[in-house]
């Protein structure tokens, strides 16, 4: 069983559509989260970044943990045709010199 | 002005050759990062050095070996190629080691350089 489970899809939604996308974890001592977008042919780039259970907003993006599930999710509101890329969710343990531990990623198709 | 650079993009080799591909980052960061994201997007850490020092060492072959010459640059060599070694390998690098203390140790990742070995 891998650390970090997270749905590949492809997921595809039309445009002004509210988007789901979730993660799930085996490792109570995570802490920390995030959620990365990736383009196509392009280097991940970090969207939210959260500690602990509740909710996180950045305009169209709402990032999610609850920590007694073992469960995350990215919600984008309003989803646009810009907004289709591979979601990969992350996380690590603190303390130390720690890795991040990467899903294997959504791929979210927004067609107008 | 890009922030993390990685040359070459594309890389296309024979079975048993040696390569490297080099990474530069000028956002004066103290650690940088070597990952491997497979056919499937899976993404994984190879290697990790901060100021220098090699401080994450995954468990990869041997025939991996990452070098620093300097802060700023973290390069990979590669020997003795094999087909299953075809992925994309990405450059990252973040102001601290990743530890969850915050936003400061946030992964700024490179383009990627997309190895095919034929």
């Amino acid at each position: 069983q891998k650390e970090v489970e997270q749905d590949p899809g492809p997921l595809s939604v039309p445009e002004g559509a509210i988007v789901s996308l979730n993660c799930t974890y085996s490792n109570s001592a995570f802490q920390y989260f995030m959620w990365y977008r990736q383009y196509s042919r392009k280097g991940p780039e970090l969207l939210m970044y959260t500690y602990s259970s509740g909710n996180k907003e950045d305009g169209r993006f709402t990032a999610q943990v609850d920590k007694s599930s073992k469960y995350i999710s990215l919600f984008i509101r309003d989803s646009q045709p810009s907004d289709s890329a591979t979601y990969l969710c992350a996380m690590y343990l603190s303390g130390g010199y720690n890795k991040l531990i990467f899903g294997a990623g959504t791929r979210l198709a927004v067609h107008p | 002005d890009t922030a993390v650079s990685q040359t070459p993009k594309y890389l296309v080799t024979q079975m048993g050759n040696d390569k490297s591909i080099k990474c530069e980052q000028n956002l004066g960061h103290d650690t940088m990062y070597w990952y491997k994201q497979d056919s499937k997007k899976f993404l994984k850490i190879m290697f990790s050095y901060n100021n220098k020092e090699l401080i994450i060492n995954e468990t990869v072959p041997n025939r991996f070996s990452p070098k620093s010459p300097d802060k700023a640059h973290l390069n990979l060599h590669i020997n003795s190629l094999e087909l299953g070694d075809s992925a994309v390998y990405f450059c990252a690098s973040s102001q601290v080691p990743s530890s969850g203390r915050g936003r400061t140790d946030t992964q700024y990742f490179g383009p990627g350089t997309r190895l095919t070995v034929l």
